[in-house]
């Protein structure tokens, strides 16, 4: 069935630093991918969204970029601060079914 | 412009018995997502309805089932309560299914515990 991996489920990066979080997905006939963070006790928020006619997509300090050939899509985070600490999800949708997928999510420190 | 809002924030049962959880989604979405979160997880998408009808459902068991209604708001229902079901419960919505916009809002959840 439909799968999204993601990676890593921990990071810890240093204020300043740059953070990647990487998702792979199964099913190569989804089309969008969004990326959400959640704060602790919080309702999920997107950040960035992506689709798959496009293959890099950025806003401000916050880009992420689609392989399609390798059904993998990946956020990159600039310039991390102590607010981006939190959950980031990933996840794709299935063309037609409406079904999105969700990784297991990252959790990012950004240690001041 | 009023968010995804959900009802009850918290609700406590014990197992077997049923639970109701409501979502009510942005003004002018017609489609309405149900995923369940539970401690260390990530999201498990549950039901997708639009338009009133049920579209889709994840790999969970018929107790699970919910409904949409005229107003688009939505209703999930669990019955026969396991101590598994032990969530976070988010609703989230979009424009219909048809319109080309994919971006879903998220509603604040309902935390459910089953003693």
């Amino acid at each position: 069935g439909e799968n999204v991996e993601q990676h890593p489920s921990t990071l810890s990066v240093q204020e300043g630093d740059s953070a990647v979080i990487k998702c792979t997905y199964s099913d190569s006939a989804s089309n969008y991918f969004p990326w959400y963070k959640q704060e602790l006790g919080k309702r999920p928020q997107l950040i960035i969204d992506i689709r798959s006619n496009v293959g890099e997509k950025k806003d401000q300090r916050i880009a992420v970029t689609l392989n399609k050939t390798a059904k993998h899509f990946s956020l990159h985070i600039t310039e991390t601060q102590p607010e981006d600490s939190a959950v980031y999800f990933c996840a794709a949708k299935g063309s037609g079914t409406y079904k999105y997928i969700f990784g297991t999510g990252t959790r990012l420190k950004v240690l001041a | 412009e009023a968010g995804v809002t959900q009802s009850p924030t918290h609700l406590i049962k014990t197992r077997g018995q049923q639970a109701t959880l409501r979502c009510s989604p942005i003004s002018g979405h017609t489609s309405v997502y149900w995923y369940q979160q539970a401690l260390g997880l990530g999201l498990q998408f549950l039901l997708w309805y639009d338009e009133g009808e049920e579209r889709n459902r994840g790999n969970f068991p018929p107790r699970f089932s919910g409904r949409q209604f005229p107003n688009y708001s939505s209703e999930l229902n669990v019955n026969a309560l396991e101590l598994e079901d032990s969530a976070l419960y988010l609703c989230a919505s979009s424009l219909f299914s048809g319109s080309g916009s994919d971006t879903q809002y998220f509603g604040p959840g309902t935390r459910l515990t089953v003693l």
